[in-house]
């Protein structure tokens, strides 16, 4: 079983709908969870982290996080063709600092 | 404000070749981060410096791989001597508090042949 599991997709949604990503994770003890955006040859840039249960909501994004279920997703409202991308959602380990990644789920937008 | 800062961002080298690769952090992070991502799998943690000191370097694959921080502010990595597995994209990273939000450079894309 991989630490951090996504769909690698592609997730294929039409503009102006809602994007659904998900993300299941192994360690119990992880605190922190991020989702990162990159585009096509560039660096992965963080557009949400979330660290209790429940939901955050920033702009068109909402993270919602499940640490009984282990669970992590990202939502994405109103979708735009600018937000076709790879998504990664990564997960603190436990007791340290760095990062598990997950494959990425790549998106696509579609007008 | 300058971004992460990676050299170079291709290297195309021979098994058996040593290559260095250069990381310039955001000015005043103290946290320097390596991961990489092989072809087709997730972006690995390779090692973390906090300053010059490295804080956690349980993710460098084997003593091919040396990272070295000097005056705690750009960062090298090292591959000697580089086999065909070490290709990928490495991707260095920064933060100004530990734990807190990553900033990414664009990577370099290694290829050994």
């Amino acid at each position: 079983q991989k630490e951090v599991e996504q769909n690698s997709g592609p997730l294929s949604v039409p503009e102006g709908a809602i994007a659904s990503l998900n993300c299941t994770y192994s360690d119990r003890g992880s605190q922190s969870f991020f989702w990162y955006r990159q585009y096509s040859g560039k660096s992965p840039e963080l557009i949400m982290s979330i660290y209790s249960n429940g939901d955050k909501e920033d702009g068109r994004f909402t993270a919602q996080l499940n640490k009984a279920s282990q669970y992590v997703s990202l939502l994405i409202r109103d979708s735009q063709p600018s937000d076709s991308a790879t998504y990664l959602c990564a997960v603190n380990a436990f007791n340290t600092d760095k990062l598990i990644f997950g494959t990425g789920t790549r998106l696509q937008v579609f007008p | 404000e300058a971004g992460v800062t990676q050299f170079p961002s291709h290297s195309v080298i021979e098994k058996g070749q040593t290559v260095t690769l250069r990381c310039d952090p955001i000015s005043g992070h103290d946290n320097l981060y390596w991961y990489r991502r092989v072809m087709g799998k997730e972006i690995k943690f390779l090692l973390h410096f906090v300053k010059e000191s490295k804080q956690d370097e349980s993710g460098m694959p084997n003593n091919r791989f040396l990272a070295e921080r000097t005056g705690g502010t750009y960062s090298t990595l090292k591959v000697q001597p580089a086999e065909l597995e070490d290709s990928g994209v490495y991707f260095c990273a920064s933060s100004p508090i530990t734990g807190e939000k990553l900033f990414f450079g664009s990577g370099t894309q290694l290829s050994v042949l």
